[in-house]
């Protein structure tokens, strides 16, 4: 299985900052990669797809970057709305992986 | 505006078998898409199950596959899970979801107990 790998597991980060979230995989997955954010009691919500492109209804804010083996979510100014959990999954290779999640949390 | 809801028994005896049904509605299951299962332990991760197309395909996790099967009723437009064998392992909070570059349509999730 391809492994998915976040960094860091917790951040935290004040209303308002730059905030960037890294996944990478074992092997090459090319840009088939999805982010997504994760309230609690909630399910995941779908907000950047093939690595940098944007869900539609998703705030501009978000944007994804990267290919190959490398990727990052940034969200350019962290809204209150913001503070989540949020992954990364490959659509490279079966089976799909996750990352383990990146929990955003109040500074 | 695609809907999933998934329906079943919540608590399930180990050794048994997790029957689940996702309902959806707002779209035709009979589309180009794909239709998956996924699970989230009580604080732990996304892990995905397996999925299935209007062809009837599937593909399944190789770490469940020879406990689970994933089918299609389109006349109903309704999809199912069956997970045989089960432990406490495997509660989980199971989601039904569409698959279209991304999982772009979740159900709200339904938590399933491995328990006698």
């Amino acid at each position: 299985d391809i492994q998915m790998t976040q960094s860091p597991s917790t951040l935290s980060a004040s209303v308002g900052d730059r905030v960037t979230i890294t996944c990478r995989a074992s092997q090459s997955i090319g840009n088939w990669l999805a982010w997504y954010q994760q309230k609690p009691g909630k399910a995941p919500k779908l907000l950047i797809y093939k690595a940098s492109s944007l869900e539609s209804g998703v705030p501009s804010r978000f944007s994804g970057s990267g290919s190959g083996t490398q990727f990052t979510l940034t969200i350019s100014s962290l809204q209150p709305d913001d503070f989540a959990t949020y992954y990364c999954q490959q659509y490279d290779t079966y089976p799909w992986t996750f990352g383990q999640g990146t929990r955003v949390e109040i500074k | 505006q695609v809907q999933l809801q998934e329906s079943g028994p919540r608590l399930v005896k180990p050794s048994g078998t997790l029957s689940l049904t996702c309902a959806v509605s707002g779209g035709s299951m009979s589309s180009s898409n794909w239709w998956s299962w996924v699970r989230q332990s009580p604080g732990k991760g996304l892990e995905w199950i397996g999925e299935i197309n209007h062809s009837e395909r599937t593909n399944y996790n190789p770490s469940l596959k020879s406990r689970v099967t994933i089918s299609v009723d389109k006349s109903k437009n309704q999809f199912y899970l069956k997970l045989s064998t089960v432990t406490a392992a495997d509660t989980a909070v199971y989601y039904c979801a569409r698959v279209s570059g991304g999982i772009d349509y979740w159900g709200q999730g339904t938590l399933v107990t491995v328990s006698s």
